[in-house]
């Protein structure tokens, strides 16, 4: 079963940060915090993952609470292409991923 | 880099006959694959994990002899719909990942669609 709670759906302006906010509060100190996100009729893309620290390359940034408990994606100048579904997966490096219903994001022109 | 493929990239079929779709990693070593299933409207279901040589791990409520894995190589598992049904119908897609590696990478998905 997943493991996190994210709101169903989040609207965001284009050009503006987007932030998506994920709940994992029974995350284990093993297991990391992935992000993918999934767009109409496509397979999941990849977008960033990490486990204590806060993480940012060139799609987004993530930033983990202290407790772990929680973290929140940031999309920091959403476009149209960025309209999808966003995952947030917790899991053990190598161990399966158990999807939740994630987020969909609208980005308005 | 890290790139998986699938064929076919959607498949109508007959009810009753078998459905065999393809998984590649392109450019790295699969040694563990996962394939998933997805209903429209709802979210990946997991069905699956294959490590290369051995035999596929399923999750629960998911029929082995229905639904046959084989991963033989370290870029290539198959997934084989047997007896196909109209329930059947749905989005099929695959993830792979290379021993050492923190995260699984996906493939593009394959349509099924049984009459």
């Amino acid at each position: 079963d997943a493991k996190t709670t994210q709101p169903t759906s989040m609207d965001c302006a284009e050009g503006r940060a987007a932030n998506l906010p994920c709940n994992h509060s029974t995350i284990s100190g093993n297991e990391y915090v992935y992000w993918y996100r999934q767009i109409h009729s496509q397979g999941p893309q990849y977008i960033i993952h990490g486990l204590k620290n806060n993480e940012t390359n060139e799609m987004a940034s993530l930033i983990i609470t202290e407790d772990r408990k929680s973290s929140t994606l940031i999309l920091p100048h959403a476009t149209l292409r960025d309209t999808a579904v966003y995952y947030c997966i917790v899991s053990t490096t190598g161990n399966q991923f158990y999807f939740g219903t994630g987020t969909s994001l609208t980005v308005i022109p | 880099g890290a790139v998986v493929s699938q064929h076919p990239s959607w498949v109508i079929c007959k009810s009753g006959t078998s459905v065999k779709i393809e998984c590649r990693s392109l450019d790295f070593q699969a040694t563990t694959m996962f394939w998933y299933r997805q209903f429209p409207k709802q979210s990946l279901m997991l069905m699956a994990t294959s490590n290369e040589g051995s035999k596929a791990t399923y999750e629960q409520g998911v029929e082995k002899d229905k639904f046959l894995i084989n991963h033989a190589s370290l870029t290539l598992s198959t997934l084989t719909v047997t007896s196909a049904h109209p329930e059947d119908s749905s989005f099929y897609i695959c993830s792979a990942k290379e021993q050492g590696w923190e995260t699984q990478y996906f493939g593009p998905g394959t349509r099924l669609l049984v009459l």
